[in-house]
């Protein structure tokens, strides 16, 4: 079965940083995504992770850890167009995608 | 930026009616997909198709059914709409590799 973790909610404040955890237990490993999804909007693509460590794209990080099952969105510099949902999705080994429950993230000023 | 469309984007439409939601991406993509998303809820997948003429359920069991008969398209359809069918429809697509999923805009359904 699938089991992807990510807390629900998280609230930080404009100009901070903000890590967003994600921990799955999956049949089979590909890969790791993380999709930024705004109120009432599709999910966009933010990052892939198929390697341990980290990779950076601007004011976004994802890191990973296949050991532990572990993965984190950075969010530095935040600001208040970052406020949506942050989705962990696993690429299993039956090549689909299984996504979490998404974790909502509020910047306030 | 990805292209993928769906229409339409709102849908508001009585119990036992006929339904089709249209999919359509021009990026010469294997694989689509249907995910169904309650507000704030967690997206399930109800279809896939890696291929014209190949067509799978997904992990939600789904009253509706998909139709891939050319590359660019994936319609949705539910022949007889109910209330419990209210929700949103996501289509995505993905190249040869699998890997990186690109959304459609969505189809809201509102089933009175």
């Amino acid at each position: 079965g699938q089991n992807i973790d990510q807390p629900t909610e998280m609230t930080a404040t404009e100009g901070a940083i903000v890590q967003i955890n994600c921990t799955y237990q999956t049949s089979g490993f590909n890969g790791l995504f993380w999709y930024q999804q705004h109120a009432g909007e599709a999910p966009t693509f933010l990052s892939y992770n198929v390697l341990d460590g980290l990779e950076e794209k601007g004011r976004f990080s994802s890191f990973l850890s296949r050991s532990k099952g572990y993965s984190y969105l950075l969010l530095k510099e935040l600001q208040m167009k970052d406020s949506a949902s942050y989705l962990c999705a696993v690429w299993n080994a039956g090549n689909m995608l299984t996504f979490g429950g998404g974790t909502r993230l509020m910047v306030k000023p | 930026e990805a292209d993928i469309y769906q229409t339409p984007r709102y849908l508001v439409i009585g119990t036992g009616k006929k339904i089709t939601l249209e999919c359509s991406q021009t990026m010469g993509h294997d694989k689509m997909y249907w995910y169904q998303q309650d507000p704030g809820m967690e997206l399930h997948l109800i279809h896939y198709s890696y291929g014209v003429n190949s067509t799978e359920k997904g992990d939600l069991s789904s009253e509706s059914t998909v139709s891939r008969i050319r590359t660019e398209h994936f319609p949705l359809t539910l022949e007889s709409a109910r209330p419990s069918h209210t929700s949103q429809y996501l289509c995505a697509s993905s190249g040869a590799g699998g890997e990186t999923q690109y959304f459609g805009p969505g189809t809201r359904l509102l089933v009175l």
